[in-house]
């Protein structure tokens, strides 16, 4: 599976966009881009998946650039409670989830 | 509202006591994972199935072991504690196909091993 690489950590004032990003430069055709976070002392919790078009749900938006080798999360309008750790995950053939340091998110009045 | 749950929020056991932790998953998820995570670490896969009475070694199984009797129902076993197996122990379950919302995770178990 491609490796990731995000920032350790970030700030973002709350009400505002919070774009983090991911490089997976060494990404297969094949592999799907997950994002994953994780809110203090609780279990990691799905936001968003894509291939190679640009999704968006009722939490985040996920823009893959062409050549697939990065993407950035959106979270449109961050809150408090979206302080966590976010997770980029590239998943190859073997489903399964391999999980990288993250980025720290914190979100401040 | 789907789920993954893990039977102990918290659990203490003493060195070289036989430990199991539950997870039952109730969405006929065909794959189901045991995680630990550990500060400055991460998560870190132990073991995985992608099929009942199927298991797979990931990361780091040196210590535990599986049990997979049926679809819904993921354990791990610590068959002889240590204390360096103190961590939090995270379930989670998925579809078979990736093209899918992607893994549920449990609350996690939090493991206190003196």
């Amino acid at each position: 599976d491609a490796k990731t690489t995000q920032p350790p950590s970030m700030d973002c004032a709350e009400g505002r966009a919070a774009n983090l990003p991911c490089n997976h430069s060494t990404i297969s055709g094949n592999e799907y881009v997950y994002w994953y976070r994780q809110i203090h002392s609780q279990g990691p919790q799905y936001i968003i998946h894509g291939l190679k078009n640009n999704e968006t749900n009722e939490m985040a938006s996920l823009i893959i650039t062409e050549d697939r080798k990065s993407s950035t999360l959106t979270l449109p309008h961050a809150t408090l409670r979206d302080t966590a750790v976010y997770y980029c995950i590239v998943i190859g053939t073997a489903s399964k989830l391999t999980f990288g340091t993250g980025t720290r998110l914190q979100v401040t009045l | 509202d789907v789920k993954v749950t893990q039977s102990s929020r918290y659990l203490v056991k003493r060195t070289g006591e036989k430990v199991f932790l539950e997870c039952v998953q109730d969405m006929d998820h065909e794959n189901m994972f045991w995680y630990r995570q550990d500060p400055g670490l991460g998560l870190r896969l132990i073991y995985f199935s992608y099929d009942v009475k199927m298991k797979e070694k990931g990361d780091i199984p040196e210590g535990y072991s599986v049990s997979r009797e049926k679809k819904e129902r993921f354990s791990l076993i610590l068959e002889s504690a240590s204390t360096n197996q103190t961590s939090m122990y995270l379930c989670a379950s998925s579809r078979g196909d990736r093209d899918s919302v992607g893994y549920t995770f449990g609350s996690g178990t939090r493991l206190t091993v003196v």
